[in-house]
């Protein structure tokens, strides 16, 4: 089993949408949690972090759930400019390395 | 305002070859990683350091070597190529004070024939 994973799509849906992923992590000691976009053919950029209570950034929120070992982004009012692929990322507890672990991405095309 | 550089882009390398990839980031930053990204697995730590004159192992090292010889600089190497190493190849660096934010490079395309 994977630590991190992903639904990868595609997850096709209009504008205006609201679209949520999930993304699941084995490691239960896992501390620290993120969502990254990446772009086709670029390299991944930080999108959020993900607190114990949750966060909002304008149309983005992302939750945890430590108890199912989940971590959720919600995207609402998608725009094109939504489409990527959205990778969950996790930081083991006390990774001297601050080594981070990759889901393999969802794939999001947002489509007029 | 670099942020973290990676060279070259692009190689296309014989069976056997070697080469070496360099990242330089102009942040400051004690961590650097290599990752490598291929369809359908995400990206992998390949090796890490974790500040000048230390490197260790991540999940898929084998076929690489690193270096970390001055700061600002992470040299990844493959002293023999195999077709299995294409793949593109990803540098990044992070503060090292708890969990934050990695910077990547805009990565190297790499294709072993």
């Amino acid at each position: 089993r994977k630590e991190v994973e992903q639904d990868p799509g595609p997850f096709n849906v209009p504008e205006g949408a609201t679209v949520a992923f999930n993304c699941t992590y084995s490691n239960s000691a896992s501390q620290s949690f993120f969502w990254y976009r990446q772009d086709c053919r670029k390299e991944p950029k930080l999108l959020m972090s993900v607190y114990s209570s949750g966060n909002e950034d304008g149309r983005f929120t992302a939750q945890l759930n430590r108890a199912s070992q989940y971590i959720s982004l919600l995207i609402r009012d998608s725009k094109l400019s939504d489409s990527a692929t959205y990778l969950c990322v996790v930081i083991p507890y006390n990774n001297a390395g601050n080594m981070l672990t990759f889901g393999g991405g969802t794939r999001l095309m947002v489509k007029p | 305002n670099a942020g973290v550089t990676q060279t070259p882009k692009f190689r296309v390398l014989k069976t056997g070859q070697s080469m070496t990839l360099l990242c330089a980031q102009d942040m400051n930053h004690e961590y650097m990683y290599w990752y490598r990204q291929d369809p359908g697995m995400g990206l992998r730590l390949i090796h890490y350091s974790v500040g000048e004159g230390t490197t260790a192992k991540g999940e898929v090292p084998d076929g690489y070597n690193v270096s970390r010889l001055k700061k600002q600089n992470f040299l990844l190497g493959l002293e023999s190529a195999a077709p299995s190493q294409t793949s593109v190849y990803f540098c990044a660096s992070s503060y090292s004070q708890g969990p934050t934010e990695a910077f990547f490079g805009q990565g190297t395309r790499l294709t072993v024939v």
